[in-house]
């Protein structure tokens, strides 16, 4: 079985700041994937970010980087430079080995930029 | 319209009532995901699909029927609908290989009363 554990409900950050949302994840799996999303106010799911478990270097996609430590089984969004945009809830998830791509998603954290 | 439809976006059901919420997909995706959303536990799967006439049970799948006669589509029946079931519905797709890639419809938002 997959876990995924985000466990901040909710963080605030300074427009231009950076800011790390945490994620931790239990597998048995040798072989997984790690997904961060993003869920504006208007509901949709938006792709932000994918690391598998194989890679060695950490995922980056323009301002969002996922920090990866394999051995402490955290799979942390950086955001840098907030924007009033990045304002939205953002969950993380997994996809294991052979599971033909089922994902299992953390509770979510509510990311609140201030101006 | 290209991509992953669901419809209907909005539904008020009544305890009791069988509804069907629809996914279509165009892009011939082999696996078809049904994830519900409520507050505090993010989203959970109900059922998948791995190609038209495979269908498995995912973590929450009591209460829900689903069917894939045919690979675009992927409908989910809730037989006898409880306020329990008053959810976020989404459907996902992604293709046979791409394990880095699944993707989501707008959402269903149901209500049962």
């Amino acid at each position: 079985a997959q876990k995924i554990t985000q466990t901040q409900p909710g963080m605030f950050v300074q427009e231009k700041e950076a800011v790390t949302l945490d994620c931790t994840y239990d597998t048995s799996d040798q072989s997984y994937g790690l997904f961060w999303y993003k869920q504006p106010s208007s509901g949709e799911m938006i792709f932000l970010i994918y690391q598998g478990s194989y890679d060695e270097q950490n995922a980056t996609e323009g301002r969002y980087s996922l920090n990866f430590q394999k051995a402490r089984k955290s799979a942390n969004l950086v955001i840098s430079a907030s924007q009033l945009g990045d304002s939205a809830m953002y969950f993380c998830a997994m996809r294991g080995g052979t599971s033909y791509g089922k994902l299992t998603f953390g509770q979510g954290t509510i990311l609140t930029v201030h101006p | 319209d290209a991509g992953i439809t669901q419809s209907p976006r909005y539904k008020i059901t009544e305890t009791g009532r069988q509804v069907t919420l629809m996914c279509h997909q165009t892009w011939s995706h082999s696996y078809m995901f049904w994830y519900r959303q409520d507050l505090g536990h993010g989203l959970r799967l109900i059922y998948y699909s791995a190609a038209a006439d495979i269908t498995d049970k995912g973590e929450v799948p009591d209460g829900y029927v689903v069917s894939r006669s045919k690979t675009e589509n992927f409908p989910l029946t809730l037989e006898s609908a409880t306020r329990s079931q008053t959810s976020v519905y989404f459907c996902a797709s992604r293709e046979q290989g791409s394990f880095w890639e699944q993707y989501f419809g707008p959402g269903t938002r149901l209500t049962v009363t």
